[in-house]
């Protein structure tokens, strides 16, 4: 069984652009979650989905991180414009719909803002 | 907030040394438990889980006990072994429609031949 996907691996930006980096879950997995990993913490959910709607966002700096879930498969999450503090690994990972469902992780995008 | 705290790290032990990692959660109601492993240049991945009072999560040797009186779920292992080298992370989570993991810190264990 495929896992968890994303691209790009790594990114190297200035702050003030912007940038997009894609997730395809586990295939049959409702559940779609966008965390972020700052150097030294433990990962933080930004945003939760299940199917293309979103259940929770409370963490998302919506003035500059969007996240879409097009017809409840694939992912993108976008920062515009980013901020030297976005470095980190935003990891993407997935679950069936079930509460008791096992999240898998995918790789996890290196940001660095600079 | 949910929050879960861990020992201060890293670790370094020497192979065959007992491990315990300590972890201490936050936490309204009765969350589920987890540890999740980090392998050099790998992704996150589920090491055991436990999903309330007094179970036991137990895999590739490790064992953590959830202790809802202490709050507490350290993670354990009788003789480690080089491959263990990696970050450990404690996570909790709610039951309900918003399943997030909310994780401590980490630790980073060395483990010398």
């Amino acid at each position: 069984e495929a896992g968890v996907a994303q691209s790009p691996r790594y990114k190297i930006i200035e702050k003030r652009q912007s940038v997009a980096f894609w997730c395809n879950p586990i295939s049959g997995h409702a559940t779609l979650y966008w965390y972020q990993q700052i150097l030294g913490q433990g990962p933080k959910l930004l945003i939760q989905f299940q199917n293309n709607g979103v259940v929770d966002d409370s963490q998302l700096p919506k003035d500059r991180f969007s996240a879409e879930r097009l017809k409840g498969v694939d992912s993108t999450l976008k920062i515009q414009p980013a901020k030297l503090e976005d470095s980190a690994v935003y990891l993407c990972a997935s679950s069936q719909m079930s509460p008791l469902g096992e999240q898998f992780f995918g790789p996890g995008t290196r940001l660095t803002v600079l | 907030g949910d929050s879960v705290t861990q020992m201060e790290g890293p670790v370094t032990l020497s192979e065959e040394a007992f491990l315990t990692i300590n972890c201490t959660y936050t936490a309204t109601g009765y969350p589920s438990l987890f540890w999740y492993v980090q392998y050099p240049g790998e992704g996150l991945q589920l090491l055991l889980k436990a999903t309330k009072a007094d179970d036991k999560g137990s895999n590739k040797g490790f064992e953590a006990t959830y202790r809802k009186e202490t709050t507490s779920f350290h993670l354990e292992k009788g003789s480690v072994q080089v491959s263990d080298s990696a970050v450990y992370f404690c996570a909790l989570r709610k039951t309900g429609a918003n399943s997030k993991l909310t994780f401590g810190k980490g630790i980073t264990l060395s483990v010398r031949p």
